[in-house]
């Protein structure tokens, strides 16, 4: 399949264990986040999503955290399976609801090792 | 129901060479746009149809260009190739635009430019 990231940090871990995925975002008057898992081939896929109103949501198995003080936002997965395996990248959306004001981080590469 | 499919899915092309790529969106969905990913700048947004009308364009030249048929289908052109134009190109739909846990990607179309 297509490599989306040649250059992109990556995190190892062990299948059952927890993963965190970190993402520094840009601007501080950006007012909602989105996760997205991309696997070698396809398209990006939603997660999860978060508005700055808050600091916290949960999915099936993931859980977003957003700092605002520090402009960060983490990505977490528990029980980390294989299939997990893909590049994880977020997104922040600089101001308005148009498609036009998303911008994407880099990614990062989750491995999941059985 | 069928997901977002992108023709053709790789393409070689050179300098100078100008390129077509389609996408048909999700049965119902009006909104289309179109992103380039490259391992260098990651996932950039290049410009949103909805209902045939472009409502968003990014920050690329204007050898980009794109458009939208009444059937929601959606093209985008690049002329004048350049080597630096070589990356996977997404397209994503969504039902009504600016909703992004609606936005589904189609699998992209990797060009590389010689």
């Amino acid at each position: 399949g297509e490599s989306v990231g040649l250059h992109l940090p990556t995190l190892s871990v062990q299948e059952g264990d927890n993963s965190i995925i970190n993402c520094a975002y840009s601007n501080s008057a950006s007012d909602y986040f989105i996760w997205y898992k991309q696997e070698s081939g396809k398209g990006p896929q939603f997660i999860i999503d978060i508005r700055s109103n808050m600091d916290k949501r949960q999915g099936q198995r993931v859980t977003v955290l957003l700092n605002k003080t520090v402009k960060h936002l983490s990505l977490q997965i528990a029980a980390t399976q294989p299939g997990d395996s893909a590049v994880y990248f977020c997104a922040e959306n600089m101001g308005g609801g148009s498609q036009g004001n998303l911008i994407f981080g880099k990614g990062t590469k989750l491995s999941v090792k059985p | 129901k069928a997901g977002v499919t992108q023709t053709p899915r790789y393409l070689i092309k050179t300098r100078g060479q100008q390129v077509t790529l389609s996408c048909s969106p999700i049965s119902g969905h009006r909104s289309v746009s179109w992103y380039q990913q490259t391992p260098g700048q990651g996932l950039q947004f290049l410009f949103e149809y909805f209902s045939e009308t472009q409502r968003n364009k990014g920050n690329f030249p204007g050898r980009f260009s794109g458009r939208q048929f009444s059937n929601s289908r959606s093209e985008m052109n690049v002329s004048t190739l350049e080597l630096g134009d070589s990356a996977l190109y997404l397209c994503a739909s969504s039902s009504r635009g600016p909703r992004w846990e609606t936005q589904y990607f189609g699998p992209g179309t990797r060009l590389l430019v010689l």
